[in-house]
């Protein structure tokens, strides 16, 4: 079992539809959790962090963390094409004094004009 | 620009070359992150500094590969010997401690 899973896609989308892209974790430890975008051939960008249940909105995302179910989303409100783009999930398992962040293989999103 | 920056962004090189990179964080950040992102995955943590110390390395860091950060201000990650395997982008990124990590463009390696 991958440490971080996700979909790798393609999930293709309507413009303007909401895009769901979900990730899961294997160690329950996992204290801090992201989202990341990243376009072809550039790195990844911050767009989301989490650390506790709930969801948590920042313009048109939402990230959501059910720590019991070791899942993480994030849900993209009225979808652009702009948004296409591989999401990567991103998770911390580490103490605080720790580095122990590992990423998910992401997930392909695009979004159809 | 006050982002993470990195140099060279592309780098071509022959097999069994040597070949270094730089990285030069955000200035406040007092913690330096070097990953390895191959197609289709996500980054591999590769190690990391707070200021000059190295406090982890990942097993994918054979001993062909070293770094560095000598005044706890930019990296360098040397690669020696260099193999086709090692061809991948090279990502650096930096944190004020725990907090969120901030990515550079990366260095995208060629092993010919």
């Amino acid at each position: 079992q991958k440490e971080v899973e996700q979909n790798s896609g393609p999930l293709s989308v309507p413009e303007g539809a909401i895009a769901s892209l979900n990730c899961t974790y294997s160690d329950r430890g996992s204290q801090s959790f992201f989202w990341y975008r990243q376009y072809s051939g550039k790195s990844p960008e911050l767009i989301m962090s989490i650390y506790s249940n709930g969801d948590k909105e920042d313009g048109r995302f939402t990230a959501q963390l059910n720590k019991a179910s070791q899942y993480v989303s994030l849900l993209i409100r009225d979808s652009q094409p702009s948004d296409s783009a591989t999401y990567l999930c991103a998770v911390n398992r580490g103490a605080k004094i720790n580095n122990d962040m590992r990423f998910g293989a992401g997930t392909r999103l695009t979004v159809k004009p | 620009d006050t982002g993470v920056s990195q140099d060279p962004r592309h780098k071509i090189t022959k097999r069994g070359q040597n070949v270094t990179f730089r990285c030069d964080p955000i200035s406040e950040h007092n913690r330096l992150y070097w990953y390895r992102q191959t197609l289709g995955q996500g980054p591999e943590f590769l190690t990391y500094f707070q200021n000059e110390a190295q406090l982890e390395k990942s097993r994918l860091l054979s001993d062909r590969f070293s770094a560095e950060r000598p005044k706890g201000s930019f990296s360098t990650l040397e690669i020696q010997r260099t193999e086709q395997g090692d061809s991948a982008m090279y990502l650096c990124a930096s944190s004020f401690g725990v907090e969120t990590q901030y990515f550079g463009p990366g260095t995208r390696l060629l092993v010919l």
